[in-house]
């Protein structure tokens, strides 16, 4: 079936650093998307991509379509400790039922 | 303030016992959806539902059923709780997609982590 290769599966910063993970598959997407997940909570969505090439902020938050449909990256900027939590990349399956499917997380921990 | 709710935030059951999980959205959504997420595997999809009595297998069906008697209900079944079933269950629901490609936001419950012993 299709997959989204996520990485870094975590990281360990400081607060104020920055922040970039991605996303890859060997499959072509028409959507991607970011969610965050707190502890105790379900995934809550960040930002959605709707074109290749797409490059689209949310505050410190910034996040790009890769241009052949088959990535996306997620970059945060100066990382404040609510920051804290797994983020999942998601990209929408283009035929059929148009479900999601999700990346393995990536678990970010920051030290104040 | 759209709403999806799960019926347990934690559950412990025994090996062989029927379990049900709840999930009830408040926003009139059609399609609903239930996944099951583990360390370094993301969320993979156990069934989903475009609508009322309607059902479709997502990627990891196998010893789970659900039901969908009621638009704003949704509910997983184990028929017979297994250990490799421990797991955090997520709920989530969306509007019908338009005709052709389109996007809507799939809004999720909080989980309910689940321990099979």
């Amino acid at each position: 079936g299709q997959q989204l290769n996520q990485s870094p599966q975590s990281m360990f910063i400081q607060e104020g650093e920055d922040v970039s993970m991605n996303c890859t598959s060997s499959s072509i997407f028409n959507t991607w998307l970011w969610y965050k997940q707190e502890p105790g909570e379900g995934p809550v969505l960040l930002i959605a991509l709707y074109k290749a090439g797409e490059l689209t902020s949310n505050g410190r938050l910034t996040a790009q379509f890769g241009i052949t449909r088959k990535d996306s990256f997620l970059n945060i900027s100066a990382s404040i400790p609510s920051d804290v939590g797994i983020y999942f990349c998601a990209a929408q399956t283009i035929q059929g039922a148009q479900k999601l499917v999700f990346g393995q997380g990536t678990r970010l921990t920051i030290n104040p | 303030d759209v709403k999806v709710t799960q019926s347990s935030r934690y559950l412990v059951k025994r090996t062989g016992e029927k379990v049900f999980l709840e999930c009830v959205q408040d926003m009139d959504h059609e399609n609903m959806f239930w996944y099951r997420q583990d360390p370094g595997l993301g969320l993979r999809l156990i069934y989903f539902s475009y609508d009322v009595k309607m059902k479709e297998k997502g990627d990891i069906p196998e010893g789970y059923s659900v039901s969908r008697e009621k638009k704003e209900r949704f509910s997983l079944i184990l028929e017979s709780a297994s250990t490799n079933q421990t797991s955090m269950y997520l709920c989530a629901s969306r509007r019908r997609l338009a005709g052709g490609p389109s996007y809507n936001e799939q809004f999720f419950g909080p989980g309910t982590r689940l321990t099979v012993l």
